[in-house]
């Protein structure tokens, strides 16, 4: 019954592979977020998707690229990993572009 | 356990003591502000929330403060509990920008029994 799930928990990877990791919520929401959590636990905006259409892209690497698929899902590929990727990432979604956000546990990736 | 996040601020209170924690934006465009609890290896969980027509606003245990004059927002919780020990994040966003949240840098709250 978890609202917002994200799959792996942890992923460690090394440098110059290529992972993705998932995101799912079963809350029926429109909008949903990707945000990059750094070891001094600064919290940022990464991405966000409105009805599967990208509405926010901040100043992130190309080689971040977000996949919604359908509403209830987006995913984020990571390409060529590099150590400063190494941080946690959140999904987030709210009901529309306004609306409360609610958080996934987060994917803690460790890139070496 | 966490090994991040050590140089975080951190507020230690006595359990059932009321806590205060305090947040200076830099937008003065913002006029919608959130705070949100992290608990260790978990995501952030809503609080909060208070729109810029108003300097106050209660809930739970807990009342934020918002004083826009000198950009500041602050949280307090009331007879503090050992749930409570978590980082809390202020948040803000012009409501033009939607929910382009800006994060603040984070308070760490340490509830002593």
């Amino acid at each position: 019954d978890t609202a917002v799930s994200q799959t792996p928990k942890y992923l460690v990877t090394q440098m110059g592979n290529d992972k993705s990791i998932k995101c799912e919520q079963n809350l029926g929401h429109d909008t949903m977020y990707w945000y990059k959590q750094d070891s001094k636990k600064f919290l940022k905006i990464m991405f966000s998707y409105n009805n599967k259409e990208l509405i926010i892209n901040e100043t992130v690497p190309n080689r971040f690229s977000p996949k919604s698929p359908d509403k209830a899902h987006l995913n984020l590929h990571i390409n060529s990993l590099e150590l400063g990727d190494s941080a946690v990432y959140f999904c987030a979604s709210s009901q529309d572009w306004g609306s409360e956000q609610f958080f996934g546990p987060g994917t803690r990736l460790t890139v070496l | 356990g966490e090994s991040v996040g050590l140089h975080l601020p951190t507020l230690s209170v006595q359990e059932g003591d009321n806590s205060i924690i305090n947040c200076a934006y830099s937008n003065s465009a913002s006029d919608y502000f959130i705070w949100y609890k992290q608990e260790s290896g978990k995501g952030p969980q809503f609080i909060i929330d208070i729109r810029s027509n108003m300097d106050k606003r209660q809930g739970q245990r807990v009342t934020v403060l918002l004083n826009k004059t000198v950009k500041h927002l602050s949280l307090q919780i009331a007879a503090t509990q050992p749930g409570d020990s978590a980082v809390y994040f202020c948040a803000e966003t012009p409501v033009t920008a939607g929910n382009k949240l800006t994060f603040g840098g984070g308070t760490r709250v340490l509830v002593k029994p």
